[in-house]
């Protein structure tokens, strides 16, 4: 299995600021996912992080409020941007891949909470 | 109507009971089938995989996945009190994008 470390793990933000979430796996993943956990909600996928490149985007969120960043194969980042506390959530990073037996692992998540 | 059905419970079992899960999906597409356990204010663990229709079995745990029927199952055996969780039904098609269920809240009575 991999080991998905995720910084921070939880954090209370100002509206109107942007949070940074890094998501650091300890293996070559071939793919990386943002998830989102609304308060007693199930998990909703926000985005694809493509190494190399643009993210891509599910129905209902977009770049310019989550961008992400994928610059290698073990690392990646999503921003929380102009956050409101409708943002308030937890964001879950998880991977898959060759090594892990095409099995699908999640982080243990960054709780934010806007206020 | 949603993509996966899951009756989110809650669900209430004595110690020792056989906890009995279950999920419903639409999309012909789906081949990958994971059941999840999330304790509060931690992330999703994952317990069981399958990616074909039939019976996988991993310790106390049952997973069962009929694709002609789009209806998955998870049976804990010798349910525990430290069982007590929610267990979320996930599935994907060949992208690895996974769609949930709502989630059921398990209380295992010691």
């Amino acid at each position: 299995s991999a080991v998905i470390s995720q910084k921070p793990s939880r954090d209370i933000c100002q509206r109107g600021t942007s949070l940074t979430i890094q998501c650091q796996v300890d293996s070559q993943v071939t793919m990386m996912f943002w998830y989102r956990q609304q308060p007693g909600q199930s998990l909703t996928l926000i985005a694809t992080a493509n190494q190399g490149s643009e993210a891509t985007y599910e129905s209902g969120f977009v770049i310019d409020k989550f961008p992400i960043s994928r610059p290698n194969l073990t690392f990646s980042t999503l921003t929380v941007s102009n956050m409101s506390p409708e943002d308030s959530s937890i964001y879950l990073c998880s991977v898959t891949g060759e090594r892990s037996g095409n099995t699908i692992y999640f982080g243990e998540g960054s709780w934010l909470t806007v206020v | 109507q949603k993509e996966v059905e899951q009756d989110p419970g809650p669900l209430s079992v004595p110690e020792g009971a056989i906890v009995s899960l279950n999920c419903t999906y639409s999309n012909s597409a789906f081949q990958y089938f994971m059941w999840y356990r999330q304790y509060s204010r931690k992330g999703p663990e994952l317990l069981m995989y399958t990616y074909s229709s039939g019976n996988k079995e991993d310790g106390r745990f049952t997973a069962q996945v009929d694709k002609s029927s789009k209806y998955i199952s998870l049976f804990i055996r010798d349910s525990q009190p430290s069982d007590s969780a929610t267990y979320l039904c996930a599935m994907s098609a060949a992208d690895y994008k996974l769609s949930f269920g709502a989630g059921t809240t398990v209380t295992v009575r010691a």
